[in-house]
């Protein structure tokens, strides 16, 4: 079974307008991460965004924020004021277990185009 | 930050022959890192969880054979691609875990490898 789902295989957002991409996960270990990278077509990871499973409040790092809803088992990203550069793909992940060596496991990922 | 540096970014190489790929974490020491493989329009699929100084742990379907992976010392780790043929023309990106589970893994800038 799929852990992490993506279920938006490219999502289109006017520049400057706010735009959520869904992530739902699936784990049964209480101890476990979000996380959300974006890849632009040069293929570089770049980390946006984390997720704690004990974390009371919704995490924010500038434009980006993360829509936690345990209960539901999702972690939708949230960017404000899109621009251009943030055409990308983007991708949800999770890690299980309280230590460091455990790997992150990927969704799909979404492909965000900015329209000018 | 801490940076992962992987080399080389991309090799085209003729089918039969081997490809080393190396990955280094530059100001921090990883006990664990990890290889991923991404194909075209596709998501990172983990292939090996390498730890320091022991046997890499491989994910079911990924030939342990095929694909050697030493993990000598605190900050470098490689992938060698044995016998290359043209499916296994990839995008690979390594990364390292360098802190709790709560912090993000830092990826190489991938290797983009073409077998011809």
């Amino acid at each position: 079974a799929q852990k992490i789902t993506q279920t938006q295989p490219g999502m289109f957002v006017q520049e400057k307008e706010a735009v959520t991409l869904d992530c739902t996960y699936d784990t049964s270990d209480p101890s476990y991460g979000l996380f959300w990278y974006k890849q632009p077509s040069s293929g570089e990871m770049i980390f946006l965004i984390y997720q704690g499973s004990y974390d009371q409040q919704n995490a924010t790092e500038g434009r980006y924020s993360l829509n936690f809803q345990k209960a539901r088992k999702s972690a939708n990203l949230v960017i404000s004021a899109s621009q251009l550069g943030d055409s990308a793909m983007y991708f949800c992940a999770m890690r299980e277990g309280r230590t460091g060596n455990t790997p992150l496991v990927f969704g799909k990922g979404t492909r965000l185009s900015v329209i000018a | 930050g801490a940076v992962v540096s992987q080399h080389p970014s991309w090799v085209i190489c003729k089918s039969g022959t081997s490809v080393k790929i190396e990955c280094r974490s530059l100001d921090f020491q990883a006990t664990t890192m990890f290889w991923y493989r991404q194909f075209p329009k596709q998501s990172l699929m983990l292939m090996a969880t390498s730890n320091e100084g022991s046997k890499a742990t491989y994910e079911q379907g990924v030939e342990k054979d095929k694909f050697l992976i030493n993990h000598a010392s605190l900050t470098l780790s490689t992938l060698t691609v044995t016998s290359a043929h043209p499916e296994d023309s990839s995008f690979y990106i390594c990364s390292a875990s360098w802190g709790p589970h709560n912090s993000p893994l830092h990826f190489g800038n991938g290797t983009r490898l073409t077998v011809t």
